[in-house]
């Protein structure tokens, strides 16, 4: 059974620093194929795309968010690591990892979400 | 403003059959796999569809997809008061070098 769970802060203060971890069990993250991408829903609005790291560490970013945004991944911990500076009201969402999958391009499993606020 | 096209939303009434459309460009829906995703309220989204036309195990077969050139399509037969949900088509774009998703399709059962 794939399972993933994101953890982190709640509440930030403007232009502090995201960390979140994203835990994965059921997959390694080494096998070829395999990925883990970060996905953002802002309160009430739809999906938006943040990044994607690869088994072979090779990454992949938003190009809105590109000089914002980072992701590393741990496999001996398997653990994936998304940050993001400078965060602003804006960014503001709930946070989801899932797993992806390269053959098919499709996000497989997903972890429940983790809410972010911004505020003063 | 999304990369891919998507109603905001759909209604139909009970056992009926409605459809999603997901319209994009040659860099994304044309060239890639589309998926389709379910969000029920206040959950995380699901996989729904995977290689544009394919059901993960466990989701019913009253729902099915299609694509054709740089449009994709979802369709939900049989409608029940638990397909409420928003409904996402993704897949990747080869200009931007990312992911991307539509807008999101509430669809209402009425």
């Amino acid at each position: 059974q794939i399972t993933l769970k994101e953890s982190g802060p709640t509440l930030l203060r403007p232009t502090q620093t995201l960390t979140l971890t994203c835990t994965f069990s059921g997959f390694s993250l080494t096998s070829d194929g395999e990925g883990v991408a970060w996905i953002r829903q802002p309160p009430g609005k739809a999906l938006e795309w943040l990044a994607l790291i690869y088994w072979d560490n090779d990454m992949r970013y938003s190009p809105s968010l590109k000089t914002r945004v980072s992701v590393t991944k741990d496999t001996s911990r398997k653990e994936v690591v998304l940050i993001l500076t400078n965060m602003g009201p804006l960014d503001t969402a709930t946070y989801y990892c899932a797993q992806y999958d390269v053959w098919t391009g499709s996000l497989d499993s997903w972890g429940p979400g983790a809410l972010v606020t911004v505020s003063p | 403003q999304s990369v891919l096209t998507q109603p905001p939303s759909v209604s139909a009434a009970p056992g009926q059959r409605v459809t999603i459309s997901c319209s994009g460009s040659s860099f994304n829906i044309e060239k890639y796999d589309v998926a389709w995703y379910q969000q029920l309220p206040g959950k995380a989204p699901k996989l729904l569809i995977y290689d544009n036309i394919r059901r993960p195990s466990g989701v019913p077969d009253r729902f099915s997809a299609s694509k054709s050139g740089t449009s994709a399509t979802l369709g939900i037969s049989g409608l029940q008061t638990g397909d409420e949900a928003d409904y996402y088509c993704g897949a990747w774009d080869s200009s931007l070098n990312a992911g991307v998703f539509g807008g999101g399709t509430k669809l209402t059962v009425l």
